[in-house]
């Protein structure tokens, strides 16, 4: 079945600065790939769709330059949290469109800003 | 987006069957109805879907309403590794290119299965 990739799978940084996080599809070519967030106990919500060779789409209330999405090739999509603040702390999850089912997930990213 | 109700929680025996329930009354025609599940500390796994015909896989079962105002997922013997949170999603088919086909969650249903 279609494989995501995502690393890594944990990160801690340091306040203020910016954490890069990839996500790989790794047995098929993904031209959408989904970025959400999910905080303890809720739901997972949607940050971006981000659509190869093009810019990303980002959900209302979300910040395009803290949250920087880059989707340079068809199985490669990174999202960065700029200048990160303790309140980014999070799951961070990734997911693309495959041909079958739709959607396949990466097992996620916990970011922790201290 | 069309929204789904789920219970926030059920509880099932292992080994037991479980009848997991959606209900979508605002669902369009091109409405497909998808589920997946989360373990704790991992990403979405992907269950079943379907449009209108009830579907069978070797994970689960899904059965929908004829009016398709509601669906429930089956699962035929629950095991410990079936504890997770169940979603219950529609996702547009008209609008695969677009962003309309992106997946909206809700909370969805937690699914504890007892010993």
């Amino acid at each position: 079945g279609a494989v995501v990739s995502q690393h890594p799978s944990r990160v801690i940084c340091k306040s203020g600065t910016s954490v890069k996080i990839e996500c790989r599809s790794l047995d098929f070519q993904a031209t959408t790939m989904f970025w959400y967030r999910q905080f303890p106990k809720q739901s997972l919500m949607l940050m971006a769709t981000s659509n190869e060779g093009s810019k990303a789409t980002y959900e209302q209330g979300v910040e395009k330059d803290k949250f920087l999405i880059n989707h340079a090739s068809l199985t490669l999509s990174t999202l960065t949290v700029t200048s990160a603040h303790p309140e980014d702390s999070s799951f961070y999850i990734c997911s693309a469109r495959d041909n079958s089912p739709g959607y396949t997930f990466g097992s996620g990213t916990r970011l922790t800003v201290v | 987006d069309a929204k789904t109700t789920q219970p926030n929680s059920m509880e099932s025996n292992e080994e037991e069957p479980v009848h997991l329930p959606c209900n979508h009354s605002t669902i369009s025609g091109t409405d497909y109805i998808h589920w997946y599940r989360q373990l704790p500390s991992q990403g979405p796994e992907y269950v079943i879907h379907g449009l209108t015909s009830n579907v069978n896989n070797r994970m689960a079962s899904l059965a929908i309403a004829e009016d398709r105002k509601s669906s429930t997922l089956i699962l035929h013997r629950a095991t410990l590794r079936d504890a997770a949170v169940y979603y219950c999603i529609l996702r547009d088919g008209g609008a695969w290119e677009t962003s309309g086909s992106r997946l909206t969650f809700g909370e969805g249903t937690q699914l504890t299965v007892n010993p």
